[in-house]
């Protein structure tokens, strides 16, 4: 058990509003990760951080913003949720010693 | 960029029997290779992991994968199937800062009584 969590696990939200997905993780990891999970895709990075206040992009980060002000808790928003990102997302830490990922539950974002 | 291709998005075979899910990344350097399973509504649990040294690993749950460097194939193998193998499996290419791991679209096992 990597010690993450993920709020809320699920969400329904309409087209156009604000959302934000959490992740916290209990460990002190200075890597975290978003990822999202669609059929026939696997999963998708979309953006990550390699400490406080430093983050990068993925894969697909259009549409995403992140944000990591505490070492615990990486924040994944979509300022302007659309149809195409109702999705699964899991958030991922990186060991301290190791270049494996651990994945947190997934918060499943349904918009309408 | 690495990338990583499961040829078989569906697999049923009977419990008991053995399995072998595949694998083929496409990497420049030396990859770092994993695999994973979900089970349905969770998350991404580790298997096994490949960095270096010996080319068969031995991972959790009896599995183990065999890594082919001529072949750039990473095989998932498991000599006797139980019912609770049954999963969604996924292959992933890393590198050695690992900040953009790729996914295989994943490998679903259905296991037959």
């Amino acid at each position: 058990d990597a010690g993450i969590t993920q709020s809320p696990r699920h969400k329904v939200t309409e087209t156009g509003t604000p959302v934000t997905l959490r992740c916290h993780q209990t460990e002190n990891h200075r890597y975290m990760y978003w990822y999202r999970q669609d059929p026939g895709h696997g999963l998708r990075l979309i953006h990550y951080s390699y400490g406080v206040k430093d983050t990068d992009k993925g894969e697909v980060s259009d549409g995403y913003s992140v944000s990591r002000s505490k070492t615990e808790d990486f924040l994944l928003t979509l300022e302007s949720a659309t149809s195409s990102q109702t999705s699964v997302y899991f958030c991922a830490i990186k060991g301290q010693a190791t270049y494996e990922q651990y994945f947190g539950p997934g918060t499943r974002l349904t918009v309408t | 960029a690495q990338s990583v291709t499961q040829p078989d998005i569906h697999i049923t075979v009977s419990e008991g029997a053995s399995l072998e899910l595949r694998c083929n990344y496409s990497y420049g350097a030396t990859p770092y290779l994993f695999w994973y399973v979900q089970s349905p509504g969770q998350g991404l649990q580790l298997l096994l992991k490949y960095f270096s040294g010996d080319t068969l690993v031995q991972g959790i749950k009896g599995f183990e994968a065999e890594f082919k460097r001529s072949q750039s194939s990473f095989n998932l193998r498991k000599p006797s199937v139980h019912w609770s193998d049954a999963a969604e499996y996924f292959c992933a290419v890393g590198s050695l800062n690992n900040n953009d791991m790729r996914f295989g679209a994943g490998t679903r096992l259905t296991v037959k009584p």
